[in-house]
């Protein structure tokens, strides 16, 4: 247990609706990051938070947003939903930005369907 | 922009046998990790390399880093069947963790 907690472990939705998933990460930890794994694909970095700021972004679509509260839990908002946003959506945490190991501790995910 | 690539993609092997996975990544970096993945299942971290020349092992797994030739490479000794998963590399980038895309790895009896 890496103790990131994300919520929910399944959702099934149809196009155009719109989800919320949610990352607490563990104790202490203000970073958070936000990945993308489709079906036999690599993660795609979507974006990070620290200390519940905005601070690097990837190749996230304007239909997905983010963010963070003053708790450190995070929400990955996705609307307007696809076919192809079908997928493993990882939450990651570490103690901060930079200069201590680095190591990511990944939740155990949450797999959207989109019918 | 940091690219990061892994070869093989894809790795079948008979039990008992040695082979080694390649990272290879695009710019300058003193970091970075192994994770392994099981179908379906979240990333769980194996190695944490930090500087050059820096070299982990783990039962069966071994890391290493140079980061002259931008190369980390994942040897598995006498592979055993339990091995059997994902792994990917990472490397860290000014607030992002870019990951190479993975190597599957079977291991047959």
């Amino acid at each position: 247990d890496s103790g990131v907690t994300q919520t929910p472990k399944h959702l099934i939705t149809a196009t155009g609706q719109r989800v919320t998933l949610r990352c607490s990460p563990r104790s202490g930890d203000l970073s958070v990051y936000w990945y993308q794994q489709s079906l036999d694909q690599g993660l795609q970095f979507l974006i990070q938070y620290y200390n519940g700021e905005e601070r690097a972004k990837g190749n996230i679509l304007e239909r997905f947003s983010a963010q963070q509260f003053p708790d450190l839990h995070s929400e990955l908002n996705l609307s307007s939903l696809e076919l192809g946003d079908s997928a493993l959506y990882f939450c990651a945490s570490s103690p901060q930005l930079a200069r201590n190991t680095g190591e990511l501790f990944f939740g155990e995910g949450s797999r959207l369907t989109v019918l | 922009e940091l690219k990061v690539e892994q070869n093989p993609l894809f790795l079948s092997m008979q039990e008992g046998k040695n082979y080694t996975i390649y990272c290879n990544y695009s710019t300058t970096s003193d970091r970075l990790y192994w994770y392994r993945q099981d179908p379906g299942k979240s990333l769980e971290s194996l190695f944490v390399l930090l500087s050059n020349g820096a070299v982990k092992q783990e039962g069966r797994l071994m890391a290493s880093l140079d980061t002259k030739a931008r190369l980390s490479t994942l040897h598995i000794t006498a592979a055993v069947h339990d091995l059997s998963a994902t792994y990917f590399c990472a490397v860290d980038s000014t607030y992002k963790y870019i990951f190479g895309t993975g190597t599957r790895l079977k291991v047959l009896a």
